[in-house]
């Protein structure tokens, strides 16, 4: 019934590790996004694919890669944590991408915490 | 640069209070303007959207306007439950789509 799901809900890891956050949605939607929430709660985005296409990327460290397989599954790998990694990480999902865009159905969030 | 403030950061009120949640921005080239809901340990929820050209919008004892030239916006919570009690984030839009982010105000409403 989910509509955005990721897993895992929690992790946490000791830096250096890599580490892999899986996103899916069921929407049929086309457009896919994560975004960082940090401490201070500001909600950041990171990347959107359209149709497995990356379309933003806001200058997010390489150790950080997107992968989308298809359309309705976006994952996101980080290589070499490091601490100030530590956030929730949210995907969503909107029908589109640009002006009509802004309906986006979000996912529970990826707590991640890194030791 | 855009630029989304929040104020208050937290706000605390009895229930059945009426009150006001402010959000302000930087650049008023905006698309439009989204108020949503963040639940602790759950997703995002849209509350209201106010597209550029409108001034307001109302959905049951939520009403939210828009001051595009002033860049500010307010939500307004009638007759305030507990179960308001969240954090409450405002996002703006370039036509881009891309949405940015206030810091949110967490609300508290006491039985």
């Amino acid at each position: 019934d989910t509509a955005v799901s990721q897993t895992p809900k929690y992790l946490v890891t000791q830096m250096g590790n890599d580490k892999s956050i899986k996103c899916e949605q069921n929407l049929g939607h086309d457009t896919m996004y994560w975004y960082k929430q940090d401490s201070k709660k500001f909600l950041k985005i990171m990347f959107s694919y359209n149709n497995k296409e990356l379309i933003i990327n806001e200058t997010v460290p390489n150790r950080f890669s997107p992968k989308s397989p298809d359309k309705a599954h976006l994952n996101l790998h980080i290589n070499s944590l490091e601490l100030g990694d530590s956030a929730v990480y949210f995907c969503a999902s909107s029908r589109i991408q640009g002006l009509g865009a802004n309906v986006l159905t979000f996912g529970a969030g990826s707590r991640l915490t890194v030791l | 640069k855009q630029e989304v403030t929040q104020i208050p950061a937290a706000l605390s009120v009895p229930e059945g209070e009426n009150l006001v949640l402010n959000c302000s921005f930087t650049d008023s080239a905006i698309y439009n303007l989204q108020w949503f809901r963040q639940d602790p340990g759950k997703g995002l929820t849209s509350l209201l959207l106010i597209q550029s050209s409108q001034r307001e919008q109302t959905s049951g004892r939520l009403n939210a306007s828009l001051d595009k030239s002033s860049g500010r916006s307010t939500l307004y919570i009638a007759a305030s439950q507990p179960g308001d009690s969240a954090t409450y984030l405002c996002a703006v839009s370039s036509n881009t789509g891309k949405l940015i982010f206030g810091q949110g105000t967490t609300l508290q409403v006491k039985p």
